[in-house]
């Protein structure tokens, strides 16, 4: 099983700052990892598919890079609505996993 | 893309229950559809994905000989058959449609309870 490890666990910034999230794979992956976004209630959204493909509707501020064992996403400017929960999400092997999450609170 | 769970509830251990989604707004027969759960206050867990005809599934290590998915693509319907269930298969469970595998349009959820 591929395990997702995320970092930081909680991150705390402030409206208009650069927010920088991180996903590293046990073993790679190749492309095939995505990124999600989880507010309060609701259920997740997909934000980047195939780590750097922007899923329909997504705002451009919203970013993913890496391949391999080691990928980032990355909001330019933090709007209000960003802080949420956010996991990457594997599709390389069986069993599909997630990550453990990370946490983007306001400063 | 519309995706609503139903069949969750209270259920005692070692009890069945038997998840529906009813999907609305694609071609259903053309993606295959996943379960995902969320156990209370923690992260998403991918629990079975099956295939557009329904020919091939795949299971969680934590569900595999306890669960069953399977599909109706005249109903556009997608079903989670949950035997054996345990404490720690209480959870949200999600509906999903995929794209290669990344699930990419999400139900509102189902909750399952497994207690006595």
């Amino acid at each position: 099983e591929i395990v997702l490890t995320q970092s930081p666990a909680t991150l705390s910034l402030s409206p208009g700052e650069r927010a920088t999230l991180s996903c590293r794979a046990s073993q790679s992956v190749r492309s095939y990892l995505a990124w999600y976004q989880q507010k309060p209630g609701q259920a997740p959204r997909l934000l980047i598919y195939d780590a750097s493909n922007r899923a329909t509707g997504i705002p451009a501020r919203f970013s993913g890079s890496g391949s391999g064992t080691d990928f980032t996403l990355t909001i330019s400017s933090l709007e209000p609505e960003d802080f949420a929960v956010y996991y990457c999400q594997q599709r390389s092997s069986w069993p599909i996993t997630f990550g453990q999450g990370t946490r983007l609170q306001i400063k | 893309v519309q995706l609503l769970e139903s069949g969750g509830g209270l259920v005692q251990p070692g009890g069945s229950l038997r998840l529906s989604c009813a999907a609305s707004g694609f071609i259903f027969s053309d993606h295959a559809m996943a379960w995902v759960r969320q156990a209370p206050g923690n992260g998403l867990e991918w629990v079975s994905t099956v295939s557009s005809t329904g020919d091939n599934t795949f299971y969680s290590d934590s569900v595999k000989g306890r669960f069953t998915i399977s599909r109706d693509n005249s109903k556009s319907a997608l079903y989670l058959q949950m035997n054996s269930l345990r404490a720690e298969d209480t959870a949200l469970y999600y509906c999903a449609k995929t794209a290669s595998n990344h699930p990419d349009y999400w139900g509102q959820g189902t909750l399952v309870t497994v207690s006595s």
